[in-house]
C-alpha cells in the first residue's frame, strides 16, 4: 500500500482559501486518491476522491499532477467549522483490496 | 454519500466482560467492511477486513481470538471485544465498501468503549 505524507498541522483563517499537498510516491497504477474528515470523536467523513487531473464537488477540489505522486485538497473560504484533521489515503478503495492505511493527517486549525 | 451506522455508539462494560458492537450499511450493500481503532489524539488503525460470508482477515498484530468478527450479510458486521479488559478501551470505528473499482469506503460514526 503506498504510504501519504502530509504537512502534520496547519493554520487558517476565516475566509481563506486552504491548500493541503499530500505526497504517495509509491501510488500504483490502480489506486485512487481519496480524502478524509474528522472531527474529534466521530467517524471520518468522505470529502473527494480521484484518480487524475482534478476533482471539483460542493466542498472542495483535488488537484492531481499527471506523475499522480501527489495530491492537493483545496477548501475554498474556510470556516470556523472546518477545523478537524484531514486524512489524504491512496488505494483502491473498494472491495477486499480496499483497505486503507491512515497517516498522521493534518490537523488544520481555522481562527477567527 | 451512503449511511454506514454501529450501535451501540458508546459501551461502558466490566473487566472480563464481552462487548458487541454493530455496524450496518443502510443504503447500499457492502461487500467488504473494515474494522478500525483509535487511541486518543492518534490516527486510525486497521484492526480487519471482513468480507461477507467468509472469515475475516487480521492486520498484523491484532489478536482474533480476541476480536471476533462476523460479516453474515450484506449490510451487517459485527465486531466482539471478547473478556475486554482497561487498555482494550478505545475508539472503534467501521468502514464499508462495495467491490467496484474506485468506490468509496464510507465509515460509520463510531462506538466509544470504556472498559473498568
Amino acid at each position: 500500500l503506498a504510504k501519504t505524507t502530509q504537512p502534520v498541522s496547519m493554520d487558517s483563517y476565516e475566509g481563506q482559501e486552504v491548500n493541503i499537498t499530500c505526497s504517495h510516491n509509491n501510488i500504483a497504477t490502480n489506486d485512487y486518491i481519496t480524502w478524509y474528515q474528522q472531527f474529534p470523536s466521530q467517524g471520518p467523513r468522505f470529502i473527494i476522491q480521484g484518480y487524475k487531473t482534478k476533482v471539483t464537488n460542493e466542498v472542495a477540489s483535488l488537484f492531481i499532477p499527471a506523475d499522480r505522486k501527489s495530491s492537493t485538497l483545496s477548501l475554498p473560504r474556510v470556516s470556523l467549522s472546518d477545523t478537524a484533521v484531514y486524512y489524504c489515503l491512496v488505494g483502491r478503495g473498494s472491495g477486499n483490496t480496499g483497505k486503507l492505511i491512515f497517516g498522521q493527517g493534518t490537523t488544520l486549525q481555522v481562527k477567527p | 454519500g451512503a449511511v454506514v451506522s454501529q450501535h451501540p455508539s458508546r459501551v461502558i462494560c466490566k473487566s472480563g466482560t464481552s462487548v458487541k458492537i454493530e455496524c450496518r450499511s443502510l443504503d447500499f450493500q457492502a461487500t467488504t467492511m473494515f474494522w478500525y481503532r483509535q487511541f486518543p489524539k492518534q490516527s486510525l488503525m486497521l484492526m480487519a477486513t471482513s468480507n461477507e460470508g467468509s472469515k475475516a482477515t487480521y492486520e498484523q498484530g491484532v489478536e482474533k481470538d480476541k476480536f471476533l468478527i462476523n460479516h453474515a450479510s450484506l449490510t451487517l458486521s459485527t465486531l466482539t471485544v471478547t473478556s475486554a479488559h482497561p487498555e482494550d478501551s478505545s475508539f472503534y470505528i467501521c468502514s464499508a465498501t462495495g467491490r467496484t473499482p474506485g468506490e468509496t469506503q464510507y465509515f460509520g460514526p463510531g462506538t466509544r468503549l470504556l472498559v473498568l
